[in-house]
């Protein structure tokens, strides 16, 4: 049963390089949601999803793009990374309102 | 725009003392989560509270909510030092979505 999958787990990108991080989920959840966790800062809100094919903007959404075109993935890009996107990127899923939070693994993002 | 603010940020303690974490909200919210995570893990949900007065606890953990004056608190008794690690709150934007918004996090540390 492995829940909510997160690839992959550690990363260095250059300034100016693109990738794209994988939130995958088996556990049918309507909802997926991007936060990203910077110290003292607890976790931030980028994007998220209330369903396939559907995306909205969170707290911090700029310099990411997402999409979910599958119901059990949600994709989290970063088309030219900044040094200020250095940080650890968490997935969650949720089946929907009034639901709690499967949180993924993390990624742990450093841009230099 | 719901704001958690969390206090103290950092708590340092003996074994076998008792302290509280306090949550405060800035709007109207109908649950609040707590949340743990030991350094380079993911969050694990601790508890949920739903209605104000609600109480929960959980081995030397107990949660409350009071929803009139916008605070949840975690109770911590008789510490140990399996108990160390980072706490978060997490109250919920009354929207759809079911989008969370996190306080800053308490970083415990229980001393032999």
């Amino acid at each position: 049963n492995a829940g909510v999958t997160q690839t992959p787990k550690f990363r260095v990108l250059k300034t100016g390089q693109s990738m794209t991080l994988l939130c995958a989920q088996d556990m049918n959840h309507e909802y997926m949601y991007w936060y990203r966790q910077d110290p003292g800062m607890g976790l931030r809100l980028i994007h998220y999803s209330v369903g396939e094919g559907t995306t909205a903007k969170g707290e911090v959404p700029d310099g990411y793009n997402v999409s979910r075109l599958k119901k059990q993935n949600f994709l989290l890009g970063l088309e030219s990374a900044a040094p200020s996107q250095t940080s650890v990127y968490f997935c969650a899923s949720s089946p929907g309102e009034m639901s709690g939070y499967t949180f993924g693994s993390g990624t742990r993002l450093t841009v230099v | 725009e719901l704001k958690v603010e969390q206090n103290p940020l950092f708590l340092s303690m003996q074994e076998g003392k008792n302290y509280t974490i306090y949550c405060n909200y800035s709007t109207t919210s109908d649950r609040l989560y707590w949340y743990r995570q030991d350094p380079g893990k993911s969050l694990e949900s601790l508890f949920v509270l739903l209605s104000n007065g609600a109480v929960k606890q959980e081995g030397r953990l107990m949660a409350s909510l009071d929803t009139k004056a916008r605070l949840s608190t975690l109770h911590i008794t008789a510490a140990v030092h399996d108990l160390s690690a980072t706490y978060f709150c997490a109250a919920r934007i009354n929207n759809a979505g079911n989008m969370l918004t996190f306080g800053g996090g308490t970083r415990l540390m229980v001393k032999p």
